[in-house]
This record gives C-alpha cells, sequence and structure tokens, in this order.
C-alpha cells in the first residue's frame, strides 16, 4: 500500500499569514492526488485535483504542486474561514489512501 | 446541484449486518463511478470502497473486503453498502462520494453514523 505522510500534523498561524502543508508518498503516485478541507462535523471538501488543478469556486489563495512523492498545499494568506483540517489523497493505486490530517488552528 | 444524501446507519451489535444507501441527484448517476469513505470519531479519512459506474470495477480496502459489499442501480441513482460481521471498530461516519475521473472524490454526501456497540 502506498503511505502518505502528511506535515505538520498540526499548524497554528494567524490571519495572513502564509501556510504551508506537506504530503510525502511512499512511491511515485504521478499526479494523481487530491488536498481536501474539512471543517468539525461536515464533509470533505475538494480543494485541488491533479496536484495542482484548483476546484471550481475554491478561492485563488488555495495552490497546489509537487509531482511523484512530494505535494505542497499553500494558502497565501490565512483567512478566518480557513481554519480547519486538511487531508491529502492518493488515488494512483488501490487501495486508496489518505494523509493522517494537518489541523490549521487559530494562533 | 449535485446532491448525495446517505441513510441507513444506526446502531448494530457486534456479528451484525446493515445496508447504506445513497441516493444521488443533480448529474447522470450512471456516468460516475463512486466511492465510500469512512471517518472513526476523532480520526481522519479511511477509503472503504470504489465501483465504476457500470460496475464493471470494483473494489474494497483489506479492512472490509469479505465482510462488505458495495453495488449500485444506476435506473435508482442509488450506490449502496452492505455491511455483514459488523465489528467495533467499524463504527464510523460513512461518506459517499462522487468520484471526478481519476478516483479522486468531488462531491460528498453529509455522512451517516454507525455504531458497533453491543
Amino acid at each position: 500500500d502506498i503511505q502518505m505522510t502528511q506535515s505538520p500534523s498540526s499548524v497554528s498561524a494567524s490571519v495572513g499569514d502564509r501556510v504551508t502543508i506537506t504530503c510525502r508518498a511512499s512511491q511515485g503516485i504521478s499526479s494523481w492526488l487530491a488536498w481536501y478541507q474539512q471543517k468539525p462535523g461536515k464533509a470533505p471538501n475538494l480543494l485541488i485535483s491533479a496536484a495542482s488543478s484548483l476546484q471550481s469556486g475554491v478561492p485563488s489563495r488555495f495552490s497546489g504542486s509537487g509531482s511523484g512523492t512530494d505535494f505542497t498545499l499553500t494558502i497565501s494568506s490565512l483567512q478566518p474561514e480557513d481554519f480547519a483540517t486538511y487531508y491529502c489523497q492518493q488515488a494512483n493505486t488501490f487501495p486508496l489512501t489518505f494523509g493522517g490530517g494537518t489541523k490549521v488552528a487559530i494562533k | 446541484e449535485v446532491q448525495l444524501v446517505e441513510s441507513g446507519g444506526g446502531l448494530v451489535e457486534p456479528g451484525g449486518s446493515l445496508r447504506l444507501s445513497c441516493a444521488a441527484s443533480g448529474f447522470t448517476f450512471s456516468d460516475y463511478s463512486m466511492n465510500w469513505v469512512r471517518q472513526a470519531p476523532g480520526e481522519g479519512l479511511e477509503w472503504v470502497s470504489s465501483i465504476s459506474s457500470t460496475s464493471t470495477y470494483i473494489y474494497y480496502a483489506d479492512s472490509v473486503k469479505g465482510r462488505f459489499t458495495v453495488s449500485r442501480d444506476n435506473a435508482k441513482n442509488s450506490l449502496y453498502l452492505q455491511m455483514n460481521s459488523l465489528r467495533a471498530e467499524d463504527t464510523a461516519v460513512y461518506y459517499c462520494a462522487r468520484v471526478n475521473g481519476h478516483w479522486l472524490e468531488d462531491y460528498w454526501g453529509q455522512g451517516t453514523l454507525v455504531t458497533v456497540s453491543s
């Protein structure tokens, strides 16, 4: 199985900060990676698919990059509504696997 | 508007069975593969199963293989997950999700809670 390792597991940041979350795959997954945002008690929401393709309706302050084994989600200027948990997921190979999540909290 | 509505969750004793349903609307259901993903209380996301648009391809996580069965009825715009031999570790919110191409989910339902306990 492909292991997805997210870091950090949590981060404290202030409104306006730039936040970077990384996801490393245990083997190459091409660009078959997505990033999701999840708020408490809610379903995950797709932010980015195919490593860097911004989902329609998602603010442009979110961006994704990477291919192969190393991927990054960047929030360029953190907004109050961005405090949430973020997950990466690979879809190159079954079983599909998620990273452990990164909780973005208010500093 | 894409809508996915799960139902069928509840409290069940270990060893029991449940059948989850997911009603889809707002898109041509028969054109899309679908996934089930679960989330145990306070934990991360875990992929459970995938089914292609015509049910040709079906995949399961090892943790549920042999106990869970995914199916769909394109005429009824519905996705199902039959869960047998349930264990305490199957306790989770179960989400159905539409797949956007390469098995990545783009729309998710609100989830249905399954609790396995005596």
